[in-house]
């Protein structure tokens, strides 16, 4: 059964610093996942990950997978208020097409 | 763009009543899911399925049933409405693409049940 767990559940951080947020899995899993969630807002998709060593970056976030770890790091350079979000990473099965493990998720608050 | 659209953003229903949360999807996805999301828990995975007709359970499917009778249309159901089902319900749908793949949300039913 694939487990995943996601810490810090709570970060406040200021503008301008730098900070990683660990989604730890338990078992296999071929892709990770991270979504963002604003409050009172569905879940928006920000990366897959699919393969060991994967790194992906959009703006200020950037996401990386180790599998043999099995963590996957989702990092934030230079916070500004606008991440203020809820993100979770997420963990497909395998062999179970589709089907997503989500961790707690981490409420990120960034402040000015 | 993918829309997929939840029919109540917030419903409140009574203890024992049967309830019907409906969802619908504009890009002929083949899957279908519902999760719920309780504060500090995350989402949990409901159903799911692959197909019309076709169903799977998830993690938590006590409580709970589905329906698809339409490709586009995918339905959960509390047969008997209890105050622990109150929660968050959150429906998704993709395209089996390969790597391609990602989930997309509707934008949630917030369900009270007193």
């Amino acid at each position: 059964e694939l487990k995943v767990e996601q810490n810090p559940l709570f970060l406040s951080m200021q503008e301008g610093k730098n900070y990683t947020i660990y989604c730890n899995y338990s078992t296999t899993s071929d892709r990770l996942y991270w979504y963002r969630q604003d409050p009172g807002k569905s879940l928006e998709s920000l990366f897959v990950l699919l393969s060991n060593g994967a790194v992906k970056q959009e703006g200020r976030l950037m996401a990386s997978l180790d599998t043999k770890a099995r963590l996957s790091t989702l990092h934030i350079t230079a916070a500004v208020h606008d991440l203020s979000a809820t993100y979770f990473c997420a963990g497909r099965r395998t062999g179970t097409a589709s089907k997503l493990t989500f961790g707690t998720g981490t409420r990120l608050q960034v402040t000015l | 763009d993918v829309k997929v659209t939840q029919s109540s953003r917030y419903l409140v229903k009574r203890t024992g009543e049967k309830v019907f949360l409906e969802c619908v999807q504009d890009m002929d996805h083949e899957n279908m899911f519902w999760y719920r999301q309780d504060p500090g828990l995350g989402l949990r995975l409901i159903y799911f399925s692959y197909d019309v007709k076709m169903k799977e359970k998830g993690d938590i499917p006590e409580g709970y049933s589905v329906s698809r009778e339409k490709k586009e249309r995918f339905s959960l159901i509390l047969e008997s409405a209890s105050t622990n089902q109150t929660s968050m319900y959150l429906c998704a749908s993709s395209l089996e693409a390969g790597q391609r793949e990602k989930l997309f949300f509707g934008s949630g039913t917030q369900l009270s049940v007193l």
